[in-house]
């Protein structure tokens, strides 16, 4: 059975506070491992895929890197609106309906 | 692109009755639609998955019967909560998985939810 696990299981940083948010997984055969972001009382929003290990993908402050247990989702320099829950998840190499297995989440706050 | 929508936002119902949370792709084909339950504080519980014309598959300990999916087109899936109790008032979250540009995309884009209340 796949697992995921995240941490910490909340952060608080202070506007410009560089950090990461810890993902370790076990997964039969690993097919993608997907980071989103939630806001409260919203749907996840996709942030990255990373496929095998090595593999790095930014988008602005945002930086997410993947071996093969474990990926990391650092934040540069955050600003109060990156404040949200961020959820990592997987896929693994058996089926053909992309079914996710997902962590509980790594609460985000940063303070101005 | 990548834009899912659901409807209703929210919805109250009295016990007993029966509510139907429609899920759209507005930008893509969706050959596959996940339909999630999110409880407070807590992550996404995968309920089932559904390809366009087939029936869908649901996970253990989730109620067919009771959760009713229909997946009839590549841009609409419906769940259908029949005879609502208390204990079924959570966040719903639909995803969608298919065809966006042109090319099979493993990522799921996801709706923006529904609230039920069950009173």
């Amino acid at each position: 059975e796949d697992q995921v696990t995240q941490s910490p299981e909340a952060l608080r940083l202070q506007e410009g506070e560089s950090s990461s948010l810890n993902c370790s997984y076990t997964v039969s055969g690993l097919r993608g491992l997907f980071w989103y972001r939630q806001d409260p009382g919203k749907g996840p929003e996709f942030l990255f895929t990373l496929y095998s290990a090595g593999e790095e993908k930014e988008k602005e402050r945002l930086k997410a890197t993947l071996t093969k247990k474990e990926s990391f989702l650092h934040i540069t320099a955050p600003k109060p609106e990156d404040s949200a829950t961020y959820l990592c998840a997987v896929r693994n190499s058996g089926g053909s309906n992309y079914k996710l297995t997902f962590g509980k989440g790594t609460l985000l706050t940063v303070n101005p | 692109g990548a834009v899912v929508s659901q409807h209703p936002s929210w919805v109250i119902c009295k016990s007993g009755t029966s509510v139907k949370i429609e899920c759209r792709s507005l930008d893509f084909q969706a050959t596959t639609m996940f339909w999630y339950r999110q409880f407070p504080k807590q992550s996404l519980m995968l309920m089932a998955t559904s390809n366009e014309g087939s029936k869908a598959t649901y996970e253990q300990g989730v109620e067919k019967d009771k959760f009713l999916i229909n997946h009839a087109s590549l841009t609409l899936s419906t769940l259908t909560v029949t005879s609502a109790h208390p204990e079924d008032s959570s966040f719903y979250i639909c995803s969608a998985s298919g065809l966006a540009g042109g090319e099979s995309s493993y990522e799921q884009y996801f709706g923006p939810g529904t609230r039920l209340t069950v009173t």
